[in-house]
């Protein structure tokens, strides 16, 4: 398996842009987590999904945040109108479920820059 | 919800030495601990994990302890290298329901030559 594949791997954008990350899982994984990473705040957790059905969506940060779980095999995070603080790395991970199972596999990232 | 507290945020020793990170964890229903390793501009990656049921595991220079009264668990690295340099996290959850990982703030792990 390739792993878990994210697109954009950069992004660049102008403020007040929509900005649309996207995430292939690994196959079979049931699980799908949407993270964010900046210097200041470390690694936080923004929403996740099992069976495509969002389960805990605590941690986005405001309305223009929005993740979608179509399918198994993709899902979106988008930023509408982005903004200068929503620069950071956003990293989407995958894992299997069930007992014994919570080991998350993640992707390389997408690095967003908003001007 | 979980809580869970790094330390050091940074540390530096010389190779061939050992390096110790501890962390806490505040909801006694936790009994998931992995440690994640991030090399400079990657991914995350699982290099162990301990599940509530057993005290201490080993892999080859990488060990962790847990100790569930006190709510703390420590990653051991033994005979550092310069490839140990990295960023180190903790995180817990439970094996049972909920699989959010709460993430520690991370340990920046410098190796000396």
């Amino acid at each position: 398996d390739a792993g878990v594949i994210q697109s954009p791997r950069h992004e660049v954008t102008e403020m007040g842009q929509e900005v649309t990350l996207r995430c292939k899982p690994i196959s079979g994984h049931n699980s799908l987590f949407w993270y964010r990473q900046t210097m200041m705040r470390g690694l936080e957790l923004l929403i996740y999904f099992n069976n495509n059905v969002p389960i805990d969506d605590s941690g986005m940060p405001e309305d223009r945040f929005s993740a979608k779980m179509p399918n198994a095999s993709f899902s979106t995070l988008k930023i509408q109108p982005s903004e200068p603080r929503d620069s950071a790395v956003y990293f989407c991970a995958s894992s299997p479920t069930g007992v014994g199972k919570n080991i998350q596999y993640f992707g390389a990232g997408t690095r967003l820059s908003v001007l | 919800g979980e809580n869970v507290e790094q330390h050091p945020s940074t540390l530096s020793v010389q190779e061939g030495d050992s390096a110790v990170i501890k962390c806490t964890y505040s909801d006694s229903a936790s009994n998931y601990f992995p440690w994640y390793k991030q090399e400079l501009g990657k991914r995350p990656q699982l290099i162990i994990d301990i599940r509530s049921n057993v005290g201490e595991k080993k892999d080859q220079r990488i060990a962790v302890t847990l100790n569930k009264t006190a709510k703390h668990f420590s990653l051991h690295i033994t005979e550092t290298q310069p490839e140990d340099s990295a960023v180190y996290f903790c995180a817990a959850s439970t094996v049972f329901g909920n699989e959010k990982l709460t993430f520690g703030t991370g340990t920046r792990l410098t190796i000396i030559p």
